[in-house]
């Protein structure tokens, strides 16, 4: 079974400063998707990146970005020039690629962020 | 394109009463999950439909069940409610099991 790991449950930056959360993975597949998503107070879980697997390229989405370290199963979230508006709890998930695990993510624990004016 | 619903937002419940909640994924989506998040567990795979078969399922009690119809909307059923139950229940939507899901507002239940 996969399991993901956020080793930090809050974590804090300045306004307009950069934070990076981390996440660790365990899994024996070769091909799967890693997302981070976002949890505001208001509960609602918006989609924030997606890395696949195969693609050694990190993925980026404006202020977002992404480290991917396939071999260490590692999977770490860049937030540039933070704003006000990303203090929410951030979940790191798996997903595997295949059928047998069709329509399951496996969420790590969540690390609370908050942005400090 | 709308975003995923859930109704009712809010319930509660009685132990031992059962409970129906719903959710309509974004038009296009044929794939409905659904999550328990509590503060102690975290978020926990339910179940998964796809064209109204259920393709994965989670370590829950029988208690917890669901179905999906032909419009792709789905309901998730708990029955003989207790209070551990309480939760908020998420339910995301996706084109298949190669796409992102999207997640629904979520339905607070509390049992008491």
């Amino acid at each position: 079974a996969q399991t993901v790991t956020q080793s930090q449950p809050e974590m804090s930056v300045q306004e307009a400063e950069t934070v990076t959360l981390s996440c660790t993975y365990d899994t024996s597949e070769s091909d799967y998707y890693l997302f981070w998503y976002k949890q505001p107070p208001s509960r609602q879980m918006i989609l924030v990146i997606r890395q696949e697997a195969y693609k050694q390229q990190n993925a980026t989405e404006n202020r977002f970005s992404v480290n991917f370290q396939k071999a260490a199963k590692s999977f770490s979230l860049k937030i540039s020039d933070s704003q006000l508006g990303d203090a929410a709890m951030y979940f790191c998930a798996y997903r595997s690629a295949g059928w047998t695990n069709a329509g399951k993510s496996t969420f790590g624990d969540g690390t609370t962020l908050t942005v400090k004016p | 394109k709308a975003g995923v619903t859930q109704t009712p937002r809010y319930l509660i419940k009685t132990r031992g009463q059962q409970v129906t909640l719903s959710c309509s994924p974004i038009s296009g989506h044929r794939s409905v999950s659904w999550y328990q998040q509590t503060p102690g567990q975290g978020l926990q795979f339910l179940f998964e439909y796809f064209s109204e078969t259920q393709r994965n399922k989670g370590n829950f009690p029988g208690r917890f069940s669901g179905r999906q119809f032909s419009n792709s909307r789905s309901e998730m059923n708990v029955s003989t409610l207790e209070l551990g139950d309480s939760a908020l229940y998420l339910c995301a939507s996706s084109h298949g099991h190669l796409y992102e899901q999207y997640f629904g507002p979520g339905t607070r239940l509390t049992v008491t």
